[in-house]
């Protein structure tokens, strides 16, 4: 079965400072994979998204990503952070379920925040 | 705008009640989730469905039951079985198919008096 694994719980960050969260999977085929952030109190929105090709995917808000198969890592990149990006984010690895269904499977989180 | 409909915002169940949770979608999706979130667990998968009239269990199932009569809606009953019921539940939809993105409603908060 797939698995996510965000290794940091909470990140903090001077404004303007360059950020990266971490994400690491498991799973034994090309994986779809995602990251999505959530606001307090609201619902998740998609950043970007990684389904083959190039390794560097760019996203809204001026985030990327890199997806390293050899690391089984598709970390998210910011190079300068302001503190409307203080918020949770979540990876998220989407294959087939062992009932053969299309499904995302989602890390814990990694809780940011924002120091002016 | 397209999008998914979460009501109410926030829910309040006495012991031994059932309520249920409402998600609405003018996406034209085929697929719907229901996940619960925890602080610190992330989001873990109740029930989906991918066609009307067909749902399956995820992997939190027990205490909680859906239907889905129309494309359109796939409402969370919570029973009286679930007896942690306190979360902040969240309803999704997607495109049938590999590598689709979930779209996300903007959740329920369900509390226990």
């Amino acid at each position: 079965a797939q698995s996510v694994t965000q290794p940091d719980i909470h990140i903090t960050v001077s404004e303007g400072a360059s950020l990266e969260l971490r994400c690491n999977y498991s799973y034994g085929a090309t994986p779809y994979l995602f990251w999505y952030v959530q606001s307090p109190g609201q619902g998740l929105q998609l950043l970007l998204k990684y389904f083959s090709g190039d390794t560097l995917v760019q996203g809204i808000k001026g985030f990327e990503a890199e997806f390293k198969r050899s690391q089984s890592s598709f970390n998210l990149r910011k190079p300068s952070v302001h503190w409307s990006d203080a918020a949770e984010y979540f990876c998220a690895v989407g294959a087939y379920s062992g009932a053969g269904s299309y499904q995302l499977t989602f890390g814990k989180g990694t809780k940011l925040s924002v120091i002016p | 705008d397209g999008g998914i409909t979460q009501s109410p915002k926030y829910l309040f169940r006495k012991e031994g009640q059932n309520v249920t949770l409402s998600c609405e979608q003018n996406l034209n999706h085929d697929a719907m989730y229901w996940y619960r979130q925890d602080p610190g667990q992330g989001l873990r998968l109740i029930y989906y469905s991918q066609i009307v009239n067909d749902f399956q269990k995820g992997d939190i199932a027990e205490g909680y039951s859906v239907s889905r009569e129309k494309k359109e809606s796939f409402p969370l009953t919570v029973t009286s079985a679930q007896k942690n019921p306190t979360a902040f539940y969240l309803c999704a939809s997607s495109i049938l198919g590999d590598g689709r993105p979930q779209h996300f409603g903007d959740g329920t908060r369900l509390s226990i008096l």
